[in-house]
C-alpha cells in the first residue's frame, strides 16, 4: 500500500491563482481531512470527510473548498490564493469509527506552499 | 471547545539521557483519545504513542512512555535513553471519541546533543 499520497509536494502561486492540492489513500478509509501548519500554530482543520459525498468544515475553512466523489480521493481547491494560505498543508485519513474506539490517522507526506 | 497546551516551546537533551515533554489539555467529555506525534526534519508526522482515557495504565512503545494523569488533564511524554534520531517537532493532540477531529498542541520542538 502506497498509504497516503499528496502531490504537488511544492508549489508556488501567485495572488489570485487557483490551485487545487491532491490528495488520495489506498487502505479504504472512510475518514479523510486537511490540516494546515503554520509556525508557532500546530496543525489545524480545514476540511474533512467522513464518507464519499460528505463534507464539512473544521477549525480554518475560509478560502478553501472541498470534495469527495469517491473513497480513495479527497482534494482541497483554492479559489483565489493569498499570501495568507501560505503554509504546508497535510491529508490524513482513517476508519470512520464513530461511536466506536478512535483509530490512528495517518498522514500524507506534505505539501509546502507559497503565495507571493 | 477542546484545547491543548503544550508549554515547553523547545527543548534539549544529552543522547542515552531521559527527556520528559509536557502536554495538557482541555475538555468536558470523558470518552476521549490522546496522542504524540514525531515530525522530524523530513516534515512526515509520525505516530509515536496513543492513550484512550478510559484506560488508567500508561501506554508505552519501546522507549516512549506517558505520564497520563486523568483528573489533571496531563500527559506527559517521556523519552528514554535519547537517541540523534529522536530530534524533531513532537505535538500533542487530543480527539474526543466518536469524531476523527485532531486538535494539536502548538509543539516542542527536541534537539538531542551528541
Amino acid at each position: 500500500n502506497a498509504g497516503v499520497t499528496q502531490t504537488p509536494k511544492f508549489q508556488v502561486l501567485k495572488t489570485g491563482q487557483s490551485m487545487t492540492l491532491q490528495c488520495a489513500q489506498d487502505m479504504n478509509h472512510e475518514y479523510m481531512s486537511w490540516y494546515r501548519q503554520d509556525p508557532g500554530m500546530g496543525l489545524r482543520l480545514i476540511h474533512y470527510s467522513v464518507g464519499a459525498g460528505i463534507t464539512d468544515q473544521g477549525e480554518v475553512p475560509n478560502g478553501y473548498n472541498v470534495s469527495r466523489s469517491t473513497t480513495e480521493d479527497f482534494p482541497l481547491r483554492l479559489l483565489s490564493a493569498a499570501p495568507s494560505q501560505t503554509s504546508v498543508y497535510f491529508c490524513a485519513s482513517s476508519y470512520d469509527i464513530a461511536g466506536r474506539s478512535t483509530d490512528t490517522q495517518y498522514f500524507g507526506p506534505g505539501t509546502r506552499l507559497t503565495v507571493l | 471547545a477542546q484545547t491543548v497546551t503544550q508549554s515547553q516551546p523547545e527543548m534539549s537533551v544529552q543522547e542515552a539521557e531521559t527527556v520528559t515533554l509536557s502536554c495538557t489539555y482541555d475538555t468536558s467529555e470523558s470518552n476521549y483519545y490522546l496522542f504524540w506525534y514525531k515530525q522530524p526534519p523530513s516534515r512526515q508526522m509520525i505516530l509515536v504513542i496513543r492513550q484512550e482515557a478510559y484506560k488508567q495504565q500508561n501506554a508505552t512503545e519501546n522507549r516512549f512512555s506517558v505520564n497520563f494523569q486523568k483528573a489533571a488533564k496531563s500527559f506527559s511524554l517521556k523519552i528514554s535513553d535519547s537517541q540523534l534520531g529522536d530530534t524533531a517537532m513532537y505535538f500533542c493532540a487530543f480527539v474526543q471519541g466518536g469524531s476523527e477531529k485532531l486538535v494539536f498542541g502548538k509543539g516542542t520542538k527536541l534537539t538531542v546533543n551528541p
